[in-house]
């Protein structure tokens, strides 16, 4: 079955270094991913999306790239800040109607 | 603009009690919907998704059903709650053409006593 992993540890980022999150899949091929933000008692906020064809996309500080071999995205927060803190959900998809999430990697920034 | 409401915001109903949960958008037409159900500190698990009216795909099969009487609106039910069935319950919209994002509304976090 298809499965997405993310780290399930918290990270703990002093502010200012780069954050980097990690989107495993297994068993499909995904022709995009999506990268999302979760506040406590917030919805899911999109953030990014990389297709199959591209290797990187970049918004402001934020940084996602796409390896289809090696099944994996990274995402990457540079200049981190303490507003960075939250929840990132990782979802590759292949379906347009389907959308499942990883299980999401808690950051935290400390001052 | 476009939209998207769940009510209520929160609910606490004891075990074997109905639940029904409503979701609706504004703004677009003929969106995919979604339900997702997230367990404290867990992540997003879909529950159902409809790409039309009176079309429900269930991913995980339990005691909650769902339903999509009109163009926009989605509806969460079950006739018996279990305690399992506590948790933060998302309704989501996205358009149909590939590559775009998801669009959450602001959540229903249910408690089963």
């Amino acid at each position: 079955s298809q499965k997405i992993e993310q780290n399930s540890e918290a990270l703990n980022i002093q502010e200012g270094k780069t954050a980097t999150l990690t989107c495993n899949y297994t068993n499909y091929s995904p022709a995009y991913l999506q990268w999302y933000r979760q506040d406590p008692g917030r919805g899911p906020v999109f953030l990014l999306l990389i297709r199959e064809n591209e290797k990187e996309k970049r918004k402001e500080r934020l940084k996602v790239t796409f390896d289809t071999t090696l099944k994996q995205s990274l995402f990457h927060i540079t200049a981190s800040q303490p507003a960075d803190s939250a929840t990132y959900l990782c979802a590759p998809y292949s379906s347009a109607s389907k959308i499942i999430f990883g299980s999401g990697t808690r950051l935290s920034i400390r001052p | 603009s476009q939209t998207i409401h769940q009510w209520p915001a929160t609910l606490v109903q004891p075990v074997g009690s109905p639940l029904s949960l409503e979701c609706t958008v504004e703004g677009t037409s003929n969106p995919n919907l979604y339900w997702y159900r997230q367990a404290a500190g867990r992540g997003l698990q879909l529950l159902f998704y409809s790409v039309g009216i009176g079309q429900i795909s269930s991913e995980v099969p339990q005691n909650l059903s769902a339903s999509r009487p009109q163009d926009r609106q989605f509806i969460l039910s079950s006739k018996k709650l279990l305690l399992s069935d506590s948790g933060f319950y998302l309704c989501a919209w996205r358009y149909k053409r590939g590559g775009d994002e998801q669009y959450f509304g602001p959540g229903t976090r249910l408690t089963v006593t």
